[in-house]
């Protein structure tokens, strides 16, 4: 058990809703990291905060958005779901702002995402 | 750009030793990790290794690194069913994300 939990474990909607997933990172870190994994892209950093504030950007489609709140819990908001959308969504966490080997991310089981 | 490549596939007989291959592009990669990732769980953080070093063991596991070659290796001793899973090698540099490979994997069989 790596302490970082993701809900819902699995969530199934339909093209053009909007989904919430959520993250508590493990206690004591300060970084929360969201990661898409689909069979086609692998997987693809998509955006960090740590401590309340984004630090980094990658792949994240306008669509999506995600903020990290005052007890450290992350949400990603997924708007507009396309088929294509549909892949796991991992949180990852790590005490600090960087995944230096002396903090480096663990991840939570994921929330798989499926778009009909 | 920062690229990691692994091959896509490898099967061994329980026993036996599993050599799990990686390639990097970023030299400027400060850390890189061995995650394993099985059905329906997360990645699992196995090991992890400073750019410095050249060999890093941990029980089971013995990571090689040439830096020279880009080239990170992971050796699981005694392969056991239990080790079936995929693997991901990551690189990691002083920005704030780690670049994963496509995964590789391990088949044990009996």
């Amino acid at each position: 058990d790596s302490g970082v939990t993701q809900t819902p474990k699995h969530l199934i909607t339909a093209t053009g809703q909007r989904v919430t997933l959520r993250c508590s990172p493990r206690s004591g870190d300060l970084s929360v990291y969201w990661y898409q994994q689909s069979l086609d892209q692998g997987l693809q950093f998509l955006i960090q905060y740590y401590n309340g504030e984004e630090r980094a950007k990658g792949n994240i489609l306008e669509r999506f958005s995600a903020q990290q709140f005052p007890d450290l819990h992350s949400e990603l908001n997924l708007s507009s779901l396309e088929l294509g959308d549909s892949a796991l969504y991992f949180c990852a966490s790590s005490v600090a702002g960087t995944g230096s080997g002396n903090s480096p991310l663990h991840f939570g089981n994921g929330t798989r995402l499926t778009v009909t | 750009g920062e690229d990691v490549e692994q091959s896509l596939f490898l099967s061994v007989r329980e026993g036996d030793s599993s050599v799990i291959n990686c390639t990097y592009t970023d030299s400027s990669s400060t850390y890189l990790y061995w995650y394993k990732q099985e059905p329906g769980a997360g990645l699992q953080l196995l090991t992890y290794i400073f750019s410095n070093m050249d060999m890093k063991q941990d029980q089971r596991l013995t990571v090689l690194l040439n830096k020279k070659d880009k080239h990170l290796s992971l050796r699981i001793a005694d392969t056991q069913t239990g080790d079936s899973a995929i693997y991901f090698c990551a690189e990691g540099d002083s920005s704030y994300k780690l670049i994963f490979g496509s995964g590789t994997r391990l088949l044990v069989r009996p």
